[in-house]
């Protein structure tokens, strides 16, 4: 079991420009979480998925951030013309839902450190 | 929407001692508290969770407390070690937020020699 997966591990972006960051759920997980780490916000939720299916994007800047999860062995996370205050780790974590949504434990994969300059 | 508080930036203890860290919430539906480890230069790490149902859940080295009424809940870490040095987060989630977990800021532990 290799872990989420997350790709790539460091993105450089001027900005404006466009950021893909891509994830892969440990296989049988059906809740994909995605978060944002900055030293001075902290851990903070941005969306997730169940079953593949959008349940709650209201960490999400709605503007310029979109997320998608098109089949159940990978989501991306869109960031459109980015700027310099998107610099953060990005975090993708996934779980086995069951019957309580989130209530169960997330594996975190090692995230993506994006820079914009 | 839920508020997570975690009253400790950082915790320094000497190693065999033991290490309290405390966060309160805000929103009474909340019924999941998942508490998560993440060690220098890498990402986070399940350690343990209680749920609603029970005020105290152990493993090994590890006791949870949760006090409903006052919502408030704990992580208690026995004979503590070097490598238990790391940043705990604890975290909160219910069906009013649509299960979404919202964490709290983070505590640093360092356990000295």
């Amino acid at each position: 079991n290799a872990g989420v997966i997350q790709t790539p591990r460091h993105k450089v972006t001027g900005k404006g420009q466009e950021a893909t960051l891509w994830c892969e759920p440990i296989s049988g997980h059906s809740a994909v979480f995605w978060y944002r780490q900055t030293i001075v916000q902290g851990l903070e939720f941005l969306t997730y998925f169940r079953n593949q299916a959008p349940i709650d994007d209201s960490g999400m800047p709605k503007e310029r951030f979109s997320a998608q999860m098109p089949n159940q062995s990978h989501s991306t996370l869109k960031i459109q013309s980015t700027q310099p205050q998107d610099s953060a780790v990005y975090l993708c974590a996934s779980s086995f839902s069951g019957t309580g949504g989130a209530r169960a434990e997330q594996f975190f994969g090692p995230g993506t450190r994006l820079t914009v300059l | 929407g839920e508020k997570v508080e975690q009253h400790e930036s950082t915790l320094s203890v000497r190693e065999g001692d033991s290490a309290v860290i405390n966060c309160t919430y805000t929103d009474t539906a909340s019924s999941y508290f998942p508490w998560y480890k993440q060690e220098a230069g890498k990402s986070l790490h399940f350690v343990i969770d209680i749920r609603s149902n029970v005020d105290r859940k152990q493993s090994q080295r590890l006791t949870v407390l949760l006090d409903k009424k006052a919502k408030r809940f704990s992580l208690h870490i026995t004979a503590t070690q070097p490598e238990d040095s790391a940043i705990y987060f604890c975290a909160a989630s219910g069906r009013a937020g649509g299960y979404k977990v919202v964490f709290g800021s983070g505590t640093r532990l360092l356990v000295s020699p």
